[in-house]
């Protein structure tokens, strides 16, 4: 198994709405990223998981609330989003090591009313 | 501020020709490089990473030049299936986790 999944892979909610993402590899990878990523543009970090502890937070707003349940799983929760946080989502994940390749999820596109 | 430059797009090229695309980076502390590539909608996917002594994978051939902080990608006998968003990509530092992207050139190949 070589794929990292995301679900759901397109996500309509409401400003005032709670919502999960939810990211999940099979590779024995050991760090796990999400990502931001707006039309035309690369993608931004947002928060980095190693060993399943928050290593890097990309000083993205509250609103967005990472967890990592276990190696495998990566979530990020919503709740009170803005209509300029509507993006591509993609989750990531890395074995680590020298090179540290990072293979991504096909993403979860976000509209924010 | 770490930078990653790439040529800028976009590249129209008739299906059959050699196609080539150059990125600089300015963080000297990089130490991994890659290429990845990005269709319209979809996630980047990992094409190559890109080693020091260069390297070759089918039509695709990648060089790294540290000291001028350099990196090519050179596509031979492009496909119709070729065209894409190509990402230069290089790390923050050895063991960093960070990433720092180019814009992306875009590819079109034609019939």
């Amino acid at each position: 198994d070589t794929e990292v999944t995301q679900t759901p892979k397109h996500l309509v909610m409401g400003m005032t709405n709670k919502k999960s993402l939810k990211c999940e590899q099979h590779m024995g990878h050991r760090a796990m990223y999400w990502y931001k990523q707006k039309a035309k543009k690369p993608p931004e970090l947002m928060f980095v998981y190693s060993y399943e502890k928050l290593s890097i937070n990309e000083s993205v707003p509250s609103r967005f609330s990472p967890e990592c349940p276990n190696s495998s799983l990566l979530n990020l929760h919503l709740h009170a989003l803005q209509p300029e946080d509507s993006a591509l989502y993609l989750c990531a994940s890395s074995l680590g090591g020298t090179y540290n390749e990072q293979f991504f999820g096909p993403g979860t596109r976000l509209t924010v009313l | 501020r770490k930078e990653v430059e790439q040529d800028p797009g976009p590249f129209n090229v008739p299906e059959g020709a050699t196609v080539a695309f150059n990125c600089t980076y300015s963080n000297s502390a990089s130490q991994s490089f890659f290429w990845y590539r990005q269709d319209c909608r979809k996630e980047p996917k990992l094409l190559m990473s890109v080693y020091s002594s260069g390297n070759e994978d089918g039509r695709f051939t990648a060089q790294l030049n540290r000291a001028s902080q350099y990196i090519s990608l050179l596509i031979r006998d492009s496909k119709l299936s070729d065209s894409a968003t190509y990402l230069c990509v290089v790390n923050n530092g050895a063991g960093s986790y960070q990433l720092t992207f180019g814009k992306g050139t875009k590819l079109s190949v034609i019939p």
